[in-house]
């Protein structure tokens, strides 16, 4: 059972590259999340997906677009990358019909040049 | 706004010490509240859930217990070993909203010496 998977584990970008964080989980859960935490600032809602074809922002969206492609996956996408957005990001899912107990994907640690 | 405050931010105890580590939130309307466990460099592995209906949950030498009245959830570690080492998280999930997203706590670094 692999849980919350995230590619790709590790990446460095110049300013202003674009990429895409992928997500994925197996657990058939309803809603899927993206975090970033950084050192002092603790781990902070990037955007949240609450069903499959919804989105929403948390509390720290600018620079950021998500896709929910599918209730599997949940991609992050920054556009044009910033100093400010190196961080450790990290999914998770919560089935919101039963427990709503969340579980995390195993990080992405993204460094902007 | 839901403010989750968890207290010693670090903390270091010999082997075989009980411990409890401490979690306080300041709306009490929550759903659930999770205790997780983050290792240097890795996710978030979750310990222990707390329904609001309960009053604790048990897993191993792990038992968390919470207060909805008085904000407070503890987490307690019995016979502590060096492998515990690690940093607790604790978060509240509220009682409404689509997704319910969880407010964390700042963590407590704990250190477990031989």
């Amino acid at each position: 059972n692999a849980g919350v998977t995230q590619t790709p584990k590790f990446q460095v970008l110049k300013t202003g590259q674009s990429m895409t964080l992928q997500c994925a989980q197996d657990m058939n859960h309803n809603s899927m999340y993206w975090y970033r935490q950084d050192p002092g600032m603790g781990l902070r809602l990037i955007y949240y997906s609450a069903s499959e074809g919804t989105t929403d922002k948390g509390e720290v969206p600018n620079g950021y677009n998500v896709s929910r492609l599918n209730k599997r996956e949940f991609s992050l996408r920054l556009e044009s990358a910033a100093p400010s957005q190196t961080s450790v990001y990290f999914c998770a899912s919560t089935d919101s019909f039963s427990s709503y107990e969340q579980y995390f994907g195993p990080g992405t640690r993204l460094t902007v040049t | 706004k839901q403010e989750v405050t968890q207290i010693p931010a670090a903390l270091s105890v010999p082997e075989g010490e009980n411990l409890v580590l401490n979690c306080s939130f300041t709306d009490s309307a929550i759903y659930n509240l999770q205790w997780f466990r983050q290792d240097p460099g890795k996710g978030l592995t979750s310990l222990l859930l707390i329904q609001s209906s309960q009053r604790e949950q048990t897993s191993g030498r792990l038992n968390a217990s919470l207060d909805k009245s008085s904000g407070r959830s503890t987490l307690y570690i019995a016979a502590s070993q060096p492998g515990d080492s690690a940093t607790y998280l604790c978060a509240v999930r509220p009682g409404w909203g689509s997704a319910r997203q969880l407010t964390f706590g700042s963590g407590t670094q704990l250190t477990v010496l031989p």
